[in-house]
This record gives structure tokens, sequence and C-alpha cells, in this order.
């Protein structure tokens, strides 16, 4: 069965600090890979999917995730974070259509 | 193009009663997937929904239960309702047009309160 773990339930940085929220997964076969984020009293918000191809995927808001296969890790990135960042942030694997997502990571950007 | 929504936002019930949650998805999208969110089973798949037809469903009892018109909305039924259904409930839809990897675009959710 397939299980993503983000294993920091909370990361603070200081605004203008590069961010790094940290995801793994276990899954057999090719892993489709998402990122969501999650605002007070909001829905999620896809950030970015790796499916294949290049491991630097760039999604929205200046956000970036690394697929490193033989770490199992899908880490979110950002060079620079603004305080309007934080939130709770997702990582998500998708196999037949459902998503299995990790438990979620509080990121605070300290102004 | 308007995003998913779902009503009613928030609901409050007693213990016992049922519950009918309702979600219109992105206008063209056939798939409708209902998750559940709470603190401490975090996010949880449900059901998917596409063309009218179950095509998945998680590891949840009998009491939840859903369905899926013809104009794609979709509704998701909790009978006999207990103090842990108490959740944030999530709709997604996506083209998903029969393939995977199709990005998944949430609704606000329906706070549900269970007393």
């Amino acid at each position: 069965a397939q299980s993503v773990a983000q294993p920091e339930d909370q990361v603070n940085v200081a605004e203008g600090n590069p961010l790094t929220v940290k995801c793994t997964y276990s899954v057999s076969g090719n892993p489709y890979l998402f990122w969501y984020v999650q605002y007070p009293n909001r829905g999620l918000q896809f950030l970015l999917k790796y499916i294949t191809g290049d491991n630097l995927v760039k999604g929205s808001y200046g956000f970036e995730a690394e697929f490193n296969k033989s770490q199992t890790s899908f880490h979110l990135k950002k060079p620079s974070a603004l305080v309007s960042d934080s939130a709770l942030y997702f990582c998500a694997v998708e196999t037949a259509r459902q998503l299995t997502f990790g438990s979620g990571t509080q990121l605070t950007v300290l102004p | 193009k308007a995003g998913v929504t779902q009503t009613p936002r928030y609901l409050i019930k007693t213990r016992g009663q049922q519950v009918t949650l309702s979600c219109s998805p992105i206008s063209g999208h056939r798939s409708v997937s209902w998750y559940q969110q709470t603190p401490g089973q975090g996010l949880q798949f449900l059901f998917e929904y596409f063309s009218e037809t179950q095509r998945n469903k998680g590891n949840f009892p009998g009491r939840f239960s859903g369905r899926q018109f013809s104009n794609s909305r979709s509704e998701m039924n909790v009978s006999t309702l207990e103090l842990g259904d108490s959740a944030l409930y999530l709709c997604a839809s996506s083209s998903a047009t029969g393939g995977l990897n199709n990005e998944q675009f949430f609704g606000p959710g329906t706070r549900l309160t269970v007393l």
C-alpha cells in the first residue's frame, strides 16, 4: 500500500530565508506526487506535481520540489519565504485516482 | 471558470441524525472525489465518482455513501451520525478522462459538527 510521510509537524523560517518542507513516500511502481497548500478555513490548493521527467518541478507562487528516487523523497522548496506562505502543506501520492496524503506540515514564516 | 462549490459550508447535527452534503464540480469535470479531514486522522479518501458510477472507495463504514448525477454534481450522505464524524468534508473534481495523474481541484469544504 502507498504511504506518505511528512516528518515535521511544524517548520519555522524567517522571511527572506529559503524554506524546505520534507516529504518521503512509499509506493509500488512509478509515483505520482503532489503538493497542496491549505489556508485556514479553506480547501486545498494545488501547488505542483511530479509525474515523470525532470526531477526539479516548478509550481505556483515560486515553489518548487525535488524528486529523488533513490531517497524516495519529494521535498518542497522555495528560495525566499514570504510571511504569506504561512499555511498547512500536504504532500500526496496518487494511485488509482485516489490521493493518499501525508499528515501535513504547518509552515510559519516569521517577519 | 467557476471553481468547485460545496454546500452548505457549515452544518451542526446531533448524534443519530443523517446529513447530505453537496458538491458541484468545475464545469466539464466528470470525476468527483470526497475526502474527510480530521485533526486525528488527517485527510482520508472516501470515494470517487465518474459518470455517475462509483469507481473507487476508501476504508469507511457503509454509513458513508454517495452518488453522482448526470450533470456531474455529487452528494455525500452520512447516516446515523457519530461524534467522530465531525470533520471537514472536502470535495475535489478533475477531468479524469480515465487516466491517472489528473490534477484534482478542491472545494472549500463543508464543516460538519456532530453534537
